[in-house]
């Protein structure tokens, strides 16, 4: 159990265009969902918490109106990176947890790959 | 704040040989621990964690942990490496009173023939 997948895995979409990553937690509810960024060489950055239902709670630095994040429902969270710029280039993986687990058990997507041309 | 240190970006090994990850956390309160394993362009996954429960952990592949407060420390081992453990491994820590984690830097492991 606790199979978390992202959609689409590899995408490329141009300079001031918008894309949409999908998170989904296949085989149980999740109640909370975390977007990580993960540079090349380098570790995982939280950027936001979104809970469902609420508004997502996003770290020190990290955009908003940027980052648009939706958590709807128990099983989908989707990331929309909107006006897309080179430097959004990234690995993006999300995480979630919620069920009968414990808050801290986190499990990961993935990952997608975001290249901004 | 929760910080997380891991010592040595680069790990190599000989196919065989015994495999130590070094991770130090810092808090006054013991944390919950966790190592994770990435191989490239994939997700995380879970290789064990450490919930204030045993100090020795064992874990997925033949991994163990072993949580020492004195230390702060919470080091990834295996008695054998094997080719297919190159990877990256990033070590984590969450505190009791939410769910975010706070990851370290990550090492790469490269086993070598």
């Amino acid at each position: 159990g606790a199979v978390v997948s992202q959609h689409p895995s590899w995408v490329i979409c141009k300079s001031g265009t918008s894309v949409k990553i999908e998170c989904r937690s296949l085989d149980f509810q999740a109640t909370t969902m975390f977007w990580y960024r993960q540079f090349p060489k380098q570790s995982l950055m939280l950027m936001a918490t979104s809970n469902e239902g609420s508004k997502a709670t996003y770290e020190q630095g990290v955009e908003k109106d940027k980052f648009l994040i939706n958590h709807a429902s128990l099983t989908l969270s989707t990331l929309t990176v909107t006006s897309a710029h080179p430097e959004d280039s990234s690995f993006y993986i999300c995480s979630a947890t919620g069920g009968d687990r414990a808050s801290y058990e986190q499990y990961f997507g993935p990952g997608t790959r975001l290249t901004v041309t | 704040a929760q910080s997380v240190t891991q010592l040595g970006s680069h790990v190599s090994v000989s196919e065989g040989a015994l495999v130590l990850l070094r991770c130090n956390y810092s808090s006054s309160v013991p944390p919950y621990l966790f190592w994770y394993v990435q191989y490239p362009n994939q997700g995380l996954q879970l290789l064990l964690k450490y919930t204030s429960a045993a100090t020795l952990v064992k874990g997925i592949n033949g991994f163990e942990a072993e949580f020492k407060k004195s230390e702060t420390s919470f080091h990834l081992t295996k008695p054998s490496a094997h080719m297919s453990d190159a990877a990256e491994y990033f070590c984590a820590a969450g505190t009791g009173g939410g769910n975010k984690l706070t990851f370290g830097t990550g090492t790469q492991l490269k086993v070598e023939l």
